[in-house]
């Protein structure tokens, strides 16, 4: 239990769905990120959140929006995805102003027929 | 940010220390050396940081010999549950708050019994 919870942890969607990805951090943190893991592949860093401002967007298509409603919450809205988006989506928090450590949640598994 | 350089693989047996190093030649004064461990389908976890010489805890030590263009993850005795992928980050700094946010390919260690 890392105080970072992902709902939900398996996802299978058509290209014309639209889902959401959801995060939760428990640990009184005030920034927030979305990386992507691929097969085989480095994880990717999408979006970083800092006290609900989005401070970095690592030239993400806009079929992903992120929402950050308050520094707790963090959402990943789906629309459109296309099979090559198939992928592990993690969720982060960190205290931000300091250089430590990262939390991770379990992750969300996508898959995108 | 410093880019980091890893092996792929390791192999190694239960009981044995494990090293494992990182070579980041262009690190910055301020950055700070952050190790973290991912299981399969599961979100990347902290092991350790430092800035130089030697830093320990309850799970490993962090090698960085004094120029700081590289170091070494060192794991005494791994058990079969320390297979895993282990990730070498650079950039954090405590001063600026700016904090080591890209993954390389990370290094994969297999324990065998």
């Amino acid at each position: 239990e890392t105080g970072v919870t992902q709902t939900p942890r398996h996802l299978v969607m058509g290209m014309t769905n639209k889902k959401s990805l959801k995060c939760e951090q428990h640990l009184g943190h005030n920034a927030m990120y979305w990386y992507k893991q691929s097969a085989k592949k480095p994880l990717e860093l999408m979006f970083v959140y800092n006290f609900k401002e989005q401070t970095e967007n690592n030239s993400v298509p806009s079929r992903f929006s992120p929402e950050c409603p308050n520094s707790s919450h963090l959402f990943l809205h789906l629309h459109t995805l296309q099979p090559e988006d198939s992928a592990l989506y993690l969720c982060a928090s960190s205290q931000g102003g300091s250089g430590g450590e990262l939390f991770f949640g379990e992750g969300s598994r996508l898959t995108v027929l | 940010l410093a880019k980091t350089t890893q092996p792929i693989s390791m192999d190694s047996y239960e009981g044995q220390e494990v090293n494992i190093t990182c070579s980041h030649n262009n690190i910055a004064t301020n950055d700070y050396i952050t190790w973290y461990q991912q299981f399969p389908s599961q979100g990347p976890r902290f092991i350790i940081q430092g800035y130089k010489t030697k830093v320990t805890n309850e799970v490993a030590s962090l090698f960085i010999p004094a120029d700081r263009k590289s170091s070494t993850l060192s794991l005494p005795r791994v058990s079969l549950s320390d297979t895993a992928v282990y990730y070498c980050l650079v950039g954090a700094t405590m001063d600026t708050g700016r904090r080591a946010l890209t993954f390389g390919s990370g290094t994969r260690l297999q324990v065998q019994p």
